[in-house]
């Protein structure tokens, strides 16, 4: 079945530690999204990537930067964490006719600051 | 005028019953509106979607009902079960962006 993965389904690290969150597609979707989602709110758009183009959300803290290699592959790197910074990582596609339209998310990685 | 605000914050319906979840928005440049199910432990799913040519959507036991003039939709849950326990979260926006409601976590009792 085609899909969004997202590994490691919880990951702990500490606080100002570097973490690396991934998400693998085979959609074959151009437009990857990354959103946080603390506990009981809203999913919030961090950015997107239309092909290679970045769109970085305007308040989207600059501890936080994105790779994607490939169609199929984007990071999410979080360079500095802190306690506020834990929540789920979401990652979601969408092919270019359904920009912000018809997107299929990935299970999500639990993210612990400690 | 970027909010979605969504209501209520959680819902108990009886099996057999009708749920009911409001949302109501600012932005009148938005020209699409979904409403995303969750799953403990997962990701949103698209559950059903609506543009605003159009007053109602039905997709078997699930309608949409949009009011353009009050900038209000609705989710309708007919005949509730209990596999539909879940978060639901209503989202308004178009091709610039998508923006979120807070959720509403339906409980199903048999």
């Amino acid at each position: 079945d085609a899909m969004v993965i997202q590994n490691p389904r919880y990951q702990v690290t500490q606080f100002g530690k570097p973490v690396t969150l991934s998400c693998s597609q085979t959609l074959n979707h151009n437009v990857m999204y990354w959103y946080q989602q603390k506990s009981s709110q809203a999913p919030k758009l961090l950015f997107h990537y239309y092909d290679k183009d970045f769109n970085n959300e305007a308040d989207t803290p600059d501890n936080f930067q994105s790779r994607r290699p490939n169609t199929s592959f984007c990071f999410l790197d979080i360079r500095s964490p802190g306690l506020g910074d834990a929540a789920m990582y979401l990652c979601a596609t969408s092919s270019p006719q359904f920009l912000n339209e018809k997107l299929f998310f990935g299970s999500g990685t639990q993210l612990s600051v400690l | 005028q970027q909010q979605v605000k969504q209501s209520p914050q959680s819902l108990i319906v009886q099996k057999g019953g009708i749920s009911i979840i409001n949302c109501a928005y600012e932005n009148t440049a938005f020209d699409y509106f979904p409403w995303y199910q969750q799953f403990p432990g997962k990701g949103p799913a698209l559950l059903i979607a609506i543009r605003p040519d159009v007053s109602e959507k039905k997709e078997g036991r699930f309608t949409i009902s949009f009011n353009k003039s009050a900038k209000q939709f609705s989710l309708h849950i007919m005949d509730s079960q209990p596999g539909d326990s879940a978060t639901y979260f209503c989202a308004a926006g178009n091709t610039d962006k998508l923006i979120f409601g807070t959720g509403t976590r339906l409980q199903v009792f048999p």
